[in-house]
């Protein structure tokens, strides 16, 4: 099992671009999360999903869309980029057979905006 | 909602030393807790999670936690710090009746000291 993988690992965008982060997981999870991490402010939830073609809203949704047309996938589009959203975004899923909802971490994408 | 404090951004200990790691709760509900450990450009990993079945819980690397109610903490420790504990560390908390997302502290960074 590869786990959670995410692309690209790094990217610089200019303000106004847009890009799409790309999240896979392997394990069969219905569960998966979006988080953005900044410094010294932990990890918050942008969006959310329970299973293919649910999506919800987290904590810090604004600047963001997602969709989730497979189990397997689960993209976050950036529609013009701004500078506030530099940042190192991750990518989490989890079973919803668990009783614990461990999520399982992606690598991270490193997204500087300039 | 549930929301956890981890006191200390910054906590170095020297090698060998013991290691502490503070994190604090409210709940509405009786909680799931978990923490997780995060090496530099890395994804989080789970160190242990927390789940009613027994207050203390122990983990991966030597580290464990301990529950207690009466003082809503859940601190993280390791009797001996070795140098490859050198990482962040993340508290975080879920209700245990359908919640599925955790809630994430803004974590503690840990130096070790030859």
């Amino acid at each position: 099992n590869a786990g959670v993988t995410q692309t690209p690992k790094f990217r610089i965008l200019k303000i106004g671009q847009s890009m799409t982060l790309q999240c896979t997981q392997d394990m069969n999870h219905n569960y998966m999360y979006w988080y953005r991490q900044d410094p010294g402010m932990g990890l918050k939830l942008i969006y959310y999903s329970v299973g293919a073609g649910i999506t919800d809203k987290g904590e810090v949704p604004n600047g963001y869309n997602v969709s989730r047309s497979t189990t397997e996938d689960f993209p976050l589009r950036l529609e013009l980029a701004a500078p506030s959203q530099t940042s190192v975004y991750f990518c989490a899923s989890s079973s919803h057979q668990s009783s614990y909802n461990e999520q399982f971490f992606g690598p991270g994408t490193r997204l500087t905006v300039l | 909602a549930q929301s956890v404090t981890q006191l200390g951004s910054h906590v170095s200990v020297s090698e060998g030393a013991l290691v502490l790691l503070r994190c604090n709760y409210s709940s509405s509900v009786p909680p799931y807790l978990f923490w997780y450990v995060q090496y530099p450009n890395q994804g989080l990993q789970l160190l242990l999670k927390y789940t009613s079945a027994a207050t203390l819980v122990k983990g991966i690397n030597g580290f464990e936690a301990e529950f207690k109610k009466s003082e809503t903490s859940f601190h993280l420790t390791k009797p001996s710090a070795h140098m490859s504990d050198a990482a962040e560390y993340f508290c975080a908390v879920r209700g245990n009746f359908g919640n599925e997302k955790l809630t994430f502290g803004t974590g503690t960074r840990l130096t070790i000291i030859p």
